[in-house]
């Protein structure tokens, strides 16, 4: 374990179901993110955190909705989701928002499948 | 906003080739540049990075070249193995971590 844990590691809802991903991290690290991995195309950026606050939200549907309590967890709450949605959601953290510090530190991902 | 290009998509060598996956990004202001590795079913792993102010920097098997002036840079991948087999994702950012952005991906495999 690199010190990111996400859950569930997979998750397959309907398209009318309300269900949350989780991302838990104990590495100290001040920033969070939320990625969307699909197939052939590059990782996309949905969210980012920094001290709790919201500081991006890249165009995302409002069907996803982040939600960060504390530094060190991070939630992304799905509702109505498409199938178009279906993809391994990534969630990484560093050490705050500079690139000053040593990358980002990944979950396994939750690969989500909406039917 | 900065945008990522990766290439070939998939890359296929013999054991004890090099491998070589280049990126260019467009944003002049980028300054840090990422690679990670991502293995079949695991978490994308930070392999090695460099900053805008060297050219190149060495981590026993692995490299990574930046030519500023052309916006691009590349990883190469020396005396190469099965278990360089994976999805290696280049990324490029500036001072905050906001704007990183990834580019599609190349799938290596190291045939044996």
């Amino acid at each position: 374990e690199t010190g990111v844990t996400q859950t569930p590691r997979h998750l397959v809802m309907g398209m009318t179901n309300k269900k949350s991903l989780k991302c838990e991290q104990h590495l100290g690290h001040n920033a969070m993110y939320w990625y969307k991995q699909s197939a052939k195309k590059p990782l996309e950026l949905m969210f980012v955190y920094n001290f709790k606050e919201q500081t991006e939200n890249n165009s995302v549907p409002s069907r996803f909705s982040p939600e960060c309590p504390n530094s060190s967890h991070l939630f992304l709450h799905l509702h109505t989701l498409q199938p178009e949605d279906s993809a391994l959601y990534l969630c990484a953290s560093s050490q705050d928002l500079t690139a000053t510090n040593y990358g980002y530190t990944f979950g396994s991902g939750t690969r989500l499948t909406v039917v | 906003g900065e945008n990522v290009e990766q290439h070939p998509s998939t890359l296929s060598v013999q054991e004890g080739d090099s491998a070589v996956i280049k990126c260019t990004y467009s944003d002049s202001a980028s300054n840090y540049f990422p690679w990670y590795k991502q293995e079949l079913g695991k978490r994308p792993q930070l392999i090695i990075d460099i900053r805008s102010n060297v050219g190149e920097k060495k981590d026993q098997r692995i490299a990574v070249t930046l030519n500023k002036t052309a916006k691009h840079f590349s990883l190469h991948i020396t005396e190469t193995q099965p278990e360089d087999s994976a999805v290696y994702f280049c990324a490029a950012s500036t001072n905050n971590n906001n704007d990183m952005r990834f580019g599609a991906g190349t799938r290596l495999t190291v045939k044996p």
